[in-house]
């Protein structure tokens, strides 16, 4: 079992709609979350990150996180065609020097 | 703001040959972390550097090297290249100075093609 597990889709969408994307991790001790949005062939670029329980919004973007049951969602609302991405999910593990640990990605189709 | 920086961003490689990769941090950013992308895969975590000592190891072969300067860059040496080392390579830096989560971000990274 991967520690953080994705599903890798494609997930489509329509346009204006609702974009759910999810992430589950194995460890407990996990303490931090983001959400990194990668187009084909270039970096990761760190859409949001969450600490604690509840939601966290940020323009379209709305991250959550269950610690309870080692959830983390992201939700982009109004998806728009340049949406059209993989979305990453990563956690930190405690400590000092983290270590991230990558999900294998998202695939999101947002169809015009 | 400034980004982190990479270079080179393309890199074509004959097998047994070597490479360096270098990567510039964000300014004040202390740590750098490498990691490795293979089509269509997840980045894998190499190596990370804080304060110029090596704070973490991952999936890292032992052909591989790196090293953080006084500076804060950090080069990342490749050894007897092999097929298999063609992927993008990224270099991400942080701040362990600001008392929260040492949030990633990421360089353009280096394509490495070996022939």
């Amino acid at each position: 079992q991967k520690e953080v597990e994705q599903n890798s889709g494609p997930l489509s969408v329509p346009e204006g709609a609702i974009a759910s994307l999810n992430c589950t991790y194995s460890d407990r001790g996990s303490q931090s979350f983001f959400w990194y949005r990668q187009y084909s062939g270039k970096s990761p670029e760190l859409i949001m990150f969450i600490y604690s329980n509840g939601d966290k919004e940020d323009g379209r973007f709305t991250a959550q996180l269950n610690k309870a049951s080692q959830y983390v969602s992201l939700l982009i609302r109004d998806s728009q065609p340049s949406d059209s991405a993989t979305y990453l999910c990563a956690v930190a593990n405690s400590g000092g020097y983290q270590k991230v640990t990558f999900g294998t990605g998202t695939k999101l189709q947002v169809i015009p | 703001a400034a980004g982190v920086i990479q270079s080179p961003r393309h890199l074509i490689k004959e097998k047994r040959e070597t490479a360096t990769l270098k990567c510039y941090p964000i300014p004040r950013h202390d740590t750098v972390y490498w990691y490795q992308q293979g089509p269509g895969q997840d980045p894998q975590f190499l190596i990370s550097f804080y304060e110029k000592m090596q704070s973490d190891k991952g999936s890292i072969p032992d052909r591989f090297s790196a090293q953080q300067f006084s500076d804060y860059h950090s080069e990342l040496n490749m050894s007897s290249l092999e097929l298999g080392d063609s992927a993008l390579y990224f270099c991400a830096s942080s701040a362990t100075w600001t008392g929260g989560t040492d949030t990633q971000y990421f360089g353009p990274g280096t394509r490495l093609t070996v022939l």
